[in-house]
């Protein structure tokens, strides 16, 4: 069974970091790009970020680049979102999702918390 | 940047109805488009991947179409667990969600 487990949310003060995990089973983890999604209180969806299988192509949304840097270890079945510079308008639910090229996205997490607030 | 703007916003319809959803490009975008399910509280789910292929394990009553700037998902007979909030993606050029119709039963 596929499954993907988003951690490393919580509470941070505006202008701070933080970084989320998210680790993949059930399939060959280092064959997929993927992608982290947020879902801010009560709102649609936004994609934030896409890393291909081999780390080569990193795409960003133009809300998160500069501030946002995606990354994965393949050796530990895990993709990552470092956050640096949160804002309040980064508060949101954070999925991670498997899906090549942002497109396709068939398997998607619980999702992780994310509260920027003072 | 594309928009995309999904209507209605909300819509209500009953058990058995044949229910159409819209999902229109502020260009054309060449079919690269998905359609996901969410139901409340849970992570979206992929039901059709470029414009109208169904995912596996997706109920056939989920079907999509359109080309251009008009895309529909269209759910033949509506059943009371297709209660949800429904979501057209492109991904022609950069990578937008609408903002989603509710659908709800009446």
């Amino acid at each position: 069974e596929v499954q993907l487990v988003e951690s490393g949310g919580g509470l941070v003060q505006p202008g701070r970091s933080l970084k989320l995990s998210c680790v993949a089973s059930g399939f060959t983890f280092s064959n997929y790009g993927m992608n982290w999604i947020r879902q801010a209180p009560g709102k649609g969806l936004e994609w934030v970020a896409y890393i291909s299988s081999g780390s080569s192509y990193i795409y960003y949304a133009e809300t998160v680049k500069g501030r946002f840097t995606i990354s994965r270890d393949n050796a530990k079945n895990t993709l990552y979102l470092q956050m640096t510079s949160l804002r309040s308008e980064d508060t949101a639910l954070y999925y991670c999702a498997r899906g090549a090229v942002a497109r396709v996205m068939d398997a998607w997490g619980q999702g992780a918390s994310v509260t920027v607030s003072s | 940047d594309i928009q995309m703007t999904q209507s209605p916003p909300v819509l209500s319809a009953s058990v058995g109805d044949r229910v159409t959803l819209s999902c229109k490009a502020s260009q054309n975008i060449n079919k690269n488009l998905d359609w996901y399910q969410q139901k409340h509280g849970e992570a979206p789910k992929l039901l059709i991947y470029y414009t109208n292929n169904l995912q596996t394990g997706i109920p056939s009553r989920f079907s999509g179409s359109g080309s251009g700037t008009d895309y529909t998902l269209t759910i033949s007979s509506l059943q009371p667990e297709d209660v949800a909030t429904y979501y057209c993606y492109q991904y022609n050029s950069g990578y937008t969600f609408g903002a989603g119709t509710k659908l709800e039963l009446k």
